[in-house]
């Protein structure tokens, strides 16, 4: 079976420091890979995603970026964080080319001070 | 893009109601997911459900494709069903990307 993990699960980051937030998938290949983003509040807003290696998509301009060195890992990135960035990221997964559901990994829970 | 609505955006209930969550699309759909999110923040994964009706345990679902909605039913609701009940839809010109409703915050009340 299919698992996602990311981490940290929680990180305290003060302003203008860099961040690297990671994901990997277990048990596929060729996954589609996604970053979200959970403001405070509800809303889910897509970031990033990737359909292979060293392919990314950017659905928001921002100071974040992402990489997919390899075919199951998902990197999210920042070289100078703002307060702006706090919130709850969540990376997931999907079979590529195809209809099928998104999975979601455990989330990591940023605050910028 | 698509829009997606949610309704109610907030739902109190005491423990042994029933409720009907609805989730409105404003375009044809490839898929169509409904997640509860725990107070962990852990998205869980409760029905894919791009048309038709779909059954686990107390929860169910149907989704009308044409009529652009679906509906999530909670039966017998328990305080641990208490949490955010999101719908998500991946549309024809989206290249298999969600876009999220705003969620229904459901508590539940012993």
């Amino acid at each position: 079976s299919q698992t996602i993990h990311q981490w940290p699960a929680t990180l305290v980051q003060p302003v203008g420091s860099p961040l690297s937030l990671e994901c990997t998938v277990e048990g596929t290949s060729n996954p589609n890979l996604y970053w979200y983003r959970q403001a405070a509040g509800r809303g889910l807003q897509l970031l990033f995603y990737s359909v292979g290696i060293g392919q990314i998509s950017s659905e928001v301009p921002q100071n974040l970026s992402a990489s997919r060195p390899q075919d199951r890992q998902f990197i999210l990135s920042s070289k100078k964080l703002l307060l702006s960035d706090s919130g709850f990221y969540l990376c997931a997964w999907k079979k590529q080319w195809s209809s099928y559901e998104q999975y979601f990994g455990p989330g990591t829970r940023l605050t910028v001070t | 893009g698509i829009q997606v609505e949610q309704s109610p955006p907030d739902l109190i209930l005491q423990e042994g109601a029933n409720s009907t969550l609805r989730c409105n699309f404003s375009d044809s759909v490839n898929n169509l997911q409904w997640f509860h999110q725990n107070p962990w923040g852990q998205l869980i994964n409760l029905f894919y459900i791009p048309s038709g009706t779909k059954q686990n345990g107390r929860l169910s679902a149907t989704t009308v494709a044409t009529e652009r909605y679906s509906l999530l039913y909670i039966s017998s609701s328990q305080t641990t069903d208490s949490g955010v009940y999101f719908c998500a839809v991946e549309w024809g010109g989206s290249n298999y990307k969600l876009t999220f409703g705003k969620g229904t915050l459901l508590t539940v009340n012993p």
